[in-house]
């Protein structure tokens, strides 16, 4: 069925290595995406977003990156910190009116000092 | 930074009672939203609501679950009966606008523990 999917449960990184998240997406015409981050007992927090007429998104340590051709996203975290571990969810807004997102499975970041 | 607040963190109830989550989404915002997620599982979309009425619903939002906008700052989400099922985390959010460049900011939840 159609659905927002993460290919890893959990990612394990040194502290000051750069860290990939990565998600598929199978809407094509899904046409916005967003990162959040969510700490424990926190609620999502968002990280940066991207529409479907763009390939790259750069913000503070994080880029985006979306593949159209084969419907992934993923985040780029440089040098992670600590500060880091959370679990990040992608997002996928569908065109809907309502600005419903749906979200992903989500992987849980673990930064090692 | 401005930021959506949720009252109570925890709220416990026993199965058939009504529960009120209350909301305070942030001030210039004009588009408000509920999603719920249940431990262990993916945040999903019960409802958005725009201009004191509903724009869209999921499935998960029957008659059980109705949402408020009482003043100019409080969004609530009522549920009439509760169910063992609906056990989760309770997040608010709001945007300034409803289109696809506007990111939702999400409050920091309501755990609902029915028992």
């Amino acid at each position: 069925g159609e659905s927002v999917g993460l290919h890893l449960p959990t990612l394990s990184v040194q502290e000051g290595d750069n860290s990939i998240i990565n998600c598929a997406y199978s809407n094509s015409a899904s046409d916005y995406f967003i990162w959040y981050k969510q700490e424990s007992g926190k609620g999502p927090q968002f990280i940066i977003d991207i529409r479907s007429n763009m390939d790259k998104r750069q913000g503070q340590r994080v880029t985006v990156l979306l593949n159209k051709t084969v419907k992934h996203l993923s985040l780029q975290i440089a040098a992670t910190q600590p500060g880091d571990s959370a679990v990040y969810f992608c997002a996928e807004n569908r065109g809907n009116a309502g600005n419903m997102l749906t979200f992903g499975g989500g992987t849980r970041l673990m930064v090692k000092p | 930074e401005p930021e959506v607040t949720q009252t109570p963190s925890h709220q416990v109830t026993q199965m058939g009672q009504e529960v009120i989550l209350r909301c305070v989404p942030i001030s210039n915002h004009l588009y408000f939203y509920w999603y719920r997620q249940i431990l262990g599982q993916k945040v999903e979309f019960l409802v958005s609501f725009y201009n004191n009425e509903i724009s869209e619903k999921s499935e998960i939002f029957d008659d059980q679950f109705s949402v408020e906008r009482p003043d100019g700052s409080n969004f609530t989400l009522k549920i009439r009966s509760t169910k063992l099922e609906d056990s989760a985390m309770y997040f608010c959010a709001s945007s300034e606008a409803v289109q696809a460049n506007s990111p939702l900011h999400f409050g920091n939840g309501t755990r609902l523990t029915v028992t």
